[in-house]
């Protein structure tokens, strides 16, 4: 079946060490996407990436960092600059840019850092 | 003011009621819309897209009205199993434009 998925599902660090989450997808979707997710709040975007070896800076990228070497991976790393850790991480795709289609989300992990 | 609002409930219904949600959003240059569905720490699914005619599946109906920049979902005869945070999503071109709101939280009781 194809999807996506995300890697770990439950992550705990101790703060001022960088750690890096996982998003693998098949579904052959050209665009991907880091998504935050706080209590009570809506998502907002980290980074997102529209093809290979490019990507771009969403509304809080400020201490994370991405790569898109491979269509299907799209890792985040969440360095130590990062305030405010710990959160939900979601990881989404979709056809391709402009076209106004759905994403579809991986099932999420769940950053704690102490 | 966000761009995408939400009626942040919580909605408590017995099971078998009618339910609505309403959404507004700011930017008159969205282009497509949607309803997902998000159960307590998962992921956000596509619940469906919203078309200006509105459109219907099975128990749940959506409606656009452009004119007011205003989406709704209708859920009738609920069920237990429709317990979640519904989240109206507003897209003004690109994926990276998509905007999520905070979700509305439903209750449905035996």
């Amino acid at each position: 079946d194809g999807g996506i998925t995300q890697s770990p599902k439950y992550l705990f660090r101790k703060e001022g060490q960088n750690v890096t989450l996982s998003c693998e997808q098949n579904l052959n979707h050209d665009a991907m996407y880091w998504y935050r997710q706080d209590p009570g709040q809506g998502l907002r975007l980290i980074y997102y990436s529209q093809i290979v070896n490019d990507f771009q800076k969403g509304d809080i990228a400020e201490g994370y960092s991405v790569s898109r070497e491979k269509k299907e991976s799209f890792p985040l790393t969440v360095t130590s600059a990062q305030k405010n850790p710990t959160a939900f991480y979601l990881c989404a795709s979709s056809h391709q840019q402009g076209d106004g289609s759905p994403l579809h989300f991986g099932n999420g992990t769940r950053l704690t850092v102490t | 003011r966000k761009e995408v609002e939400q009626d942040p409930g919580p909605f408590n219904v017995p099971e078998g009621a009618t339910v609505a949600f309403n959404c507004t959003y700011s930017n008159s240059a969205s282009q497509s819309f949607f309803w997902y569905r998000q159960d307590c720490r998962k992921e956000p699914k596509l619940l469906m897209s919203v078309y200006s005619s509105g459109n219907e599946d099975g128990r749940f109906t959506a409606q656009l009205n452009r004119a007011s920049q205003y989406i709704s979902l209708l859920i009738r005869d609920s069920k237990l199993s429709d317990s979640a945070t519904y989240l109206c999503v507003v897209n003004r071109g690109g994926g990276f434009k998509t905007i999520f709101g905070a979700g509305t939280r439903l209750f449905v009781k035996a």
